[in-house]
């Protein structure tokens, strides 16, 4: 079957500091990847995504690199600010799983000014 | 804005009432998926509809249902609540199966 696994939160850091949550997966297919990531008080939104190895993902200054030799999807940003305080979510679809989104558990990030 | 609309934003209901929760996809989305986010269980996948048919079960309880409409708004009806059932209910949407999927702010559901 399909699962996703996150570094376990909480994560705290100052403002400036760079930021890697580690995710790694198991699919029976190809998957595409995604990282989500819900505010404080709102839904979830799409950050980033990737759809094929090697594939790199990136917006608001984070990135992450579709690994298929380590399984992983680890989501890095260079210097973090307060406004990135947020649940960040690791995920993936599969074909062989008709598309279903799985989730990872989130990772709670905190960024201290 | 992800173009995914869910009404109420809030609610606060009793154990054992009933309540529906709407769901708009983006516009031209065909398909749509409601997910269960609780403290306890994570992100938990409900059900995903197609054009108006039912495409894929999850962990959905069967005091819950669901439907897509023709005009693609989705509904998800959940009865009998029990406070257990208090979560964050997202509903989101994809062009098709396999395409990308955005979702709604969620609906709060609080059972007292």
């Amino acid at each position: 079957g399909n699962s996703v696994t996150q570094m376990e939160g909480p994560v705290t850091l100052s403002e400036e500091a760079f930021l890697t949550i580690n995710c790694t997966y198991t699919a029976t297919g190809y998957p595409s990847l995604f990282w989500y990531v819900q505010y404080p008080g709102e839904g979830l939104q799409l950050l980033l995504k990737a759809t094929k190895a090697d594939d790199k993902g990136s917006n608001k200054g984070f990135e992450a690199t579709y690994r298929k030799e380590t399984t992983s999807f680890h989501l890095e940003k260079g210097s973090v600010q307060v406004s990135d305080s947020a649940v960040y979510f690791c995920a993936l679809t599969d074909p062989t799983n008709d598309y279903k989104l799985s989730f990872g558990a989130g990772t709670t990030v905190t960024v201290r000014a | 804005d992800s173009g995914v609309t869910q009404t109420p934003k809030h609610l606060i209901t009793a154990t054992g009432q009933r309540v529906t929760l709407r769901c708009s996809p983006r516009s031209g989305d065909l398909s749509v998926y409601w997910y269960q986010q609780s403290l306890d269980q994570g992100l938990q996948f409900l059900i995903q509809y197609y054009n108006g048919e039912e495409r894929a079960k999850g962990n959905i309880l069967e005091r819950f249902s669901a439907q897509q409409f023709p005009d693609l708004h989705s509904e998800l009806n959940l009865s009998s609540l029990e406070l257990g059932d208090s979560a964050l209910y997202f509903c989101a949407s994809s062009a098709a199966v396999g395409n990308t999927i955005y979702f709604g702010e969620g609906s709060w559901l609080t059972v007292v």
